[in-house]
């Protein structure tokens, strides 16, 4: 595709269900990305997939959170038991290899937990 | 660990005024340093970058330069129009082993006049 695409742009939920929020990265890229953004707030660091394995998950804020790349393209972000506190937007962005390339981010998911 | 720091907002200009973001950031070693504008609605886009001590990143009119000795990458435009009006955000990703990651300031949001 053109650019990183995220699905769905908007998700509301109660709290204590399970999420997924689904990434496709710019056809190509190896390395793909995760990240949060509170409102107001910068963008923060959740996890990195080089390939199909996480090569850092540090920022993960609780085990509640797992994300998966199973063939090395698309990946999936998984919330289970989800709180209020995990409302935001989920960004996910590509680059073409690791190293400090250029990221490009998608659009973002809307998380609202109720 | 690495951070940046950016003016806070919001910054409220009339059209074709100067405009200055003042971004400081704190890294070991020699970070490339990034300016993200994300529109209203829209998605992270990159809008400049530099990769070493004195290079100047400059696209639509903005301009920011990469200044070692006093850790910083201001962002400057000489005339802003409305189109302008955004949250633009000051980045780095560190030459250290965590050298992938985005770190992102808080955002600066700014309303352009006409």
């Amino acid at each position: 595709g053109a650019g990183v695409s995220q699905t769905p742009s908007n998700k509301v939920t109660e709290k204590g269900k399970y999420v997924e929020l689904r990434c496709d990265p710019i056809s190509g890229h190896t390395a793909l990305y995760w990240y949060r953004q509170s409102l107001g707030q910068g963008p923060e660091f959740l996890i990195y997939f080089q390939g199909t394995g996480a090569a850092d998950d540090s920022g993960l804020p609780n085990d509640r959170f797992f994300a998966v790349r199973p063939e090395g393209s698309v990946s999936t972000l998984k919330i289970q038991r989800t709180e209020r506190g995990d409302s935001a937007v989920y960004l996910c962005a590509s680059s073409p290899g690791q190293g400090r390339n250029i990221q490009y981010f998608g659009a973002g998911t809307r998380l609202s937990v109720l | 660990g690495d951070s940046v720091t950016q003016m806070e907002g919001p910054v409220t200009l009339s059209e074709e005024a100067f405009l200055t973001i003042n971004c400081t950031y704190t890294a070991t070693g020699y970070p490339s340093l990034f300016w993200y504008v994300q529109y209203p609605g829209e998605g992270l886009q990159l809008l400049l970058k530099a990769t070493k001590a004195d290079d100047k990143g400059s696209n639509k009119g903005f301009e920011a330069t990469y200044r070692k000795e006093t850790t910083s990458f201001h962002l400057e435009k000489g005339s802003v129009q409305v189109s302008d009006s955004a949250v633009y955000f000051c980045a780095l990703i560190g030459s250290g082993t965590g050298g992938f990651k985005t770190i992102f300031g808080a955002g600066t949001r700014l309303f352009v006049k006409a």
